[in-house]
Order: structure tokens, then C-alpha cells, then sequence
């Protein structure tokens, strides 16, 4: 069975870094059906996307966040991360990671077909 | 940037049919998906492609989408309907929510 769990600090200062990863079990995160993704939701809010990885390394992120994201694949461990800088209170979330499907060059017509449980990430001083 | 945009609340009567819509610019040319999100829960994919239901997901679930709007239809409407719906598609190199719809059944 599929499944996908976040793990990660739960709490961060002003200026620090977020650092979350995402374990995959149940399938090959080397598929080439598939791309990986992150999604947030600020307490009371709507979802944001912050960005897709591909089993490649190939990676799309949200352009108002892209200067601060990077994600990695690593297919040895099964897991895929997500690391943003200079984090502020707004930047508190719960933070999702989730299957994309089709990946590769048929991204475009995808969706997230299975969800994380979610990590809630607090920005405080 | 590509906007989506959703009635912030819709109301059914148990039994009916709720319409939830999703609107953007030239949005049938794209494909439309669209997640429920229960109080607590993680979102659920009910429709992908516009118009298709992953396994699992109830008949009464429908999806449309031409022009500019997008529509998803909850036909019977259940008291365990009612949640936060969005929409989403896709615009160059990302992917875009729109802002979600409460459905509530009273």
C-alpha cells in the first residue's frame, strides 16, 4: 500500500531554515509515471503549492516561494525533501507532501493522487 | 500569474445537488482536478481530467469543464459531503489551487 510520510522539525525560528523529508513506501519514487510534490496550508487556509520533483532531479516551483525552495530526490533512500530558507511566521503551515500523477513530460495534466498525513511546521521567536 | 477562483461558500439542502465552480481564463482548455478536505483530514482527489472519478470515489460525484468555468456537481448531496472543495490545474511549469469552496448541508 502506498504510502508517504513527512518527518521533520515541528518548530523554527525567524531566518532559519525548513528542512522536511518525505519517505515513500509502497511504490518506486523511481518511477517514471510520477512526480513528487510539496503543498502547504497556513492554519484557516487554503492549499499552496510549492513545488514538483521528478525522479531525475527535474523540479517546477511555485514562483512566488522559488527563491527560497529547493528540492532534492534521493532514489536510494526512497525519499524526496524540501528545504526553504529564511522562513517567517507566514511561513507557518501544515506541510504536505503527495504523489503526482502522470509525471515526466505528461506533468501538466496531472494531480495529486495520494497525500501525506501532513507536518505542522510553527515559525515563532 | 494563473488565478483560480471559487466561491468562498455553498449551501445544499441534504438530497440535492450541490455545484461547486472553478473559474479562470480559458480554463476548459486545461484539465481540472478537484479535492475534498475534510475538517482534520488530508485532501482527497475525487476528480481528475475534468470529468474522472479515482477508485473508491462515489457515482455522485461529477466534474465538468468548458470555457472558462469548471464545475463540480455532488448529486444526492450527503450530510458527509460537506467539506472544503478545490480545484486545481495547471499553468506553465506549476501547479495552481484555487481557493477553495465550504460546502455546507443543512
Amino acid at each position: 500500500q502506498l504510502q508517504l510520510q513527512e518527518s521533520g522539525p515541528g518548530l523554527l525560528k525567524p531566518s532559519e531554515t525548513l528542512s522536511l523529508t518525505c519517505t515513500v513506501s509502497g511504490t518506486s519514487i523511481s518511477s517514471r509515471d510520477y512526480d513528487w510534490g510539496w503543498i502547504r496550508q497556513a492554519p484557516g487556509k487554503g492549499l499552496e503549492w510549492i513545488g514538483n520533483i521528478y525522479y531525475s532531479g527535474r523540479t517546477y516551483y511555485n514562483m512566488s516561494l522559488k527563491s527560497r525552495v529547493t528540492m532534492s530526490v534521493d532514489t536510494s533512500k526512497s525519499q524526496f525533501s524540501l528545504e526553504l530558507s529564511s522562513v517567517t511566521a507566514a511561513d507557518t503551515a501544515v506541510y504536505y507532501c503527495a504523489r503526482w500523477g502522470p509525471g515526466g513530460s505528461d506533468w501538466d495534466v496531472g494531480s495529486f493522487d495520494y497525500w501525506g498525513q501532513g507536518i505542522l511546521v510553527t515559525v515563532s521567536s | 500569474s494563473y488565478e483560480l477562483t471559487q466561491p468562498p461558500s455553498v449551501s445544499v439542502s441534504p438530497g440535492q445537488t450541490a455545484n461547486i465552480t472553478c473559474s479562470g481564463d480559458k480554463l476548459g482548455d486545461e484539465y481540472v482536478s478537484w479535492y475534498q478536505q475534510k475538517p482534520g483530514q488530508t485532501p482527497l482527489l475525487v476528480i481528475y481530467r475534468d470529468s474522472q472519478r479515482p477508485s473508491g470515489i462515489p457515482e455522485r460525484f461529477t466534474g465538468s469543464n468548458s470555457g472558462h468555468t469548471a464545475t463540480l456537481t455532488i448529486s444526492g448531496t450527503q450530510a458527509l459531503d460537506e467539506a472544503d472543495y478545490y480545484c486545481q490545474t495547471c499553468d506553465i511549469n506549476s501547479v495552481v489551487f484555487g481557493g477553495g469552496t465550504k460546502l455546507a448541508v443543512l
